[in-house]
């Protein structure tokens, strides 16, 4: 059973701190993913990484930055919180090849006050 | 890049009815088509998948079929229940690559 964890649930931070987000998965998936979800807009990607050390902009990189320095663990970095941050934040994985199905974590919700 | 469109946004069905969500893609170079449903507090999970050499595809009270042509696809379920209220999201990924492009998502409520 494919399992995706987030390192919490809830977060809450101040403006202008640095927040790291983490992600870890136990199927030895090559591709991972970190979306935002918001009302009305879906699920856009960040960042993802096809292998470890690697990282692709997504279509909302911007404010964010990402680390993979291990296979089954992939960091998302807000360098600087801001307001415009607080969203829902699912990291995803899947296996390299044909595409196929992404299996998500359970989220965190951050907060930026 | 690849543009997503999920209609409708809200749709509220009575139990036993059928629902239908439909989304069309941009990009022709795509292939994989999965649907995902979120229930209230609960993390996306794949429901059913279509790819580009099938039109039609059936689980159960689910089904996706795909216009290649016409570039759009369609989740069916049919005898709604109360435990199909959430949000299903569409997407579309192309061969090369493992990109997902998310609709914007279908709030489904099932009325008992």
């Amino acid at each position: 059973d494919v399992k995706v964890t987030q390192s919490s649930r809830y977060l809450v931070k101040r403006t202008g701190e640095k927040v790291f987000l983490e992600c870890v998965q136990d199927m030895d998936h090559e591709n991972m993913f970190w979306y935002r979800q918001d009302p009305g807009l879906g699920l856009r990607l960040i960042y993802f990484s096809y292998d470890v050390k690697m990282k692709e902009k997504g279509d909302i990189p911007e404010g964010y930055s990402v680390s993979r320095e291990k296979k089954e663990r992939f960091s998302l970095i807000l360098e600087s919180a801001s307001t415009n941050q607080t969203s829902m934040y699912l990291c995803a994985s899947s296996f390299q090849g044909a595409p196929g199905e992404q299996y998500f974590g359970p989220g965190t919700r951050l907060t930026v006050t | 890049g690849e543009n997503v469109e999920q209609h409708p946004s809200t749709l509220s069905v009575q139990e036993g009815d059928s629902a239908v969500i439909k989304c069309t893609y941009s990009d022709s170079a795509s292939n994989y088509f999965p649907w995902y449903k979120q229930e209230l507090g609960k993390r996306p999970q794949l429901i059913i998948d279509i790819r580009s050499n099938v039109g039609e595809k059936k689980d159960q009270r689910i089904a996706v079929t795909l216009n290649k042509t016409a570039k759009h696809f369609s989740l069916h379920i049919t005898e709604t229940q109360p435990e199909d209220s959430a949000v299903y999201f569409c997407a579309a990924s192309r061969a090369t690559g493992n990109q997902f492009y998310f609709g914007t998502g279908t709030s489904l409520t099932v009325i008992p």
